[in-house]
């Protein structure tokens, strides 16, 4: 079955400071890989994905994610954080049955960008 | 334009009482998704419906929990006798038959007395 680490519950950054948020995968055939943020009693907003094709994806808000398959790795960044940007952030991974496409998500990353 | 809408936003419940929520899919998204988001197991997926077909519906947790999906379109889950373990947001999703990305409505948050 496929999975989702993401080994950071919380990442703290100052603001204007590049950000990093670690995920790995595991999952049969190809990767089809999601970030996705939370908000404070809001739903998930999509940022980005990766299907195939550059290694470097970039999303919204200007945030970009480094698809590593040596390293099974999907890691989410930002040249500069802003206070905004605070929220918690999931990794995900579809399943690779091409009927369901569900998602299996990981445990979520609390980012936290002091002013 | 119009995202994935849920009801009730949240929602009090005693245990043992039934309760329905309640989810619109974006217009013309043929996938939609229910999954639960709980403090002990994180995401999860519940169920899943693509067009008119039967339901997908390996994620439950027991059947307790049943969802449908009239004309295509609206979906609800329904939880019978409600327990404190249930008590979570139930965040439903949606997405077009040809495209990977889903998108989330706002969830609706269940409390279980």
């Amino acid at each position: 079955a496929q999975s989702v680490a993401q080994p950071e519950d919380q990442v703290n950054v100052a603001e204007g400071n590049p950000l990093t948020v670690k995920c790995t995968y595991s999952v049969s055939g190809n990767p089809y890989l999601f970030w996705y943020v939370q908000y404070p009693n809001r739903g998930l907003q999509f940022l980005l994905k990766y299907i195939t094709g550059d290694n470097l994806v970039k999303g919204s808000y200007g945030f970009e994610a480094e698809f590593n398959k040596s390293q099974t790795s999907f890691h989410l960044k930002k040249p500069s954080a802003l206070v905004s940007d605070s929220a918690l952030y999931f990794c995900a991974v579809r399943d690779p049955d091409t009927g369901r496409r569900a998602l299996t998500f990981g445990s979520g990353t609390r980012l936290q960008v002091q002013p | 334009g119009a995202g994935v809408s849920q009801s009730p936003s949240n929602k009090v419940t005693e245990k043992g009482k039934d309760v329905e929520l309640r989810c619109d899919p974006i217009s013309g998204h043929t996938a939609l998704y229910w999954y639960r988001q709980s403090l002990g197991q994180g995401l999860e997926f519940l169920i899943y419906f693509q067009g008119n077909s039967a339901p997908d519906k390996s994620g439950l947790p027991s059947d307790r929990f049943s969802a449908e999906r009239t004309g295509g379109s609206v979906s609800t889950l329904t939880i019978q006798r409600t327990q404190q373990e249930d008590s979570a947001v139930y965040l439903c999703a949606s997405r077009p038959g040809s495209e990977e990305t889903q998108y989330f409505g706002p969830g609706t948050r269940l409390l279980v007395l």
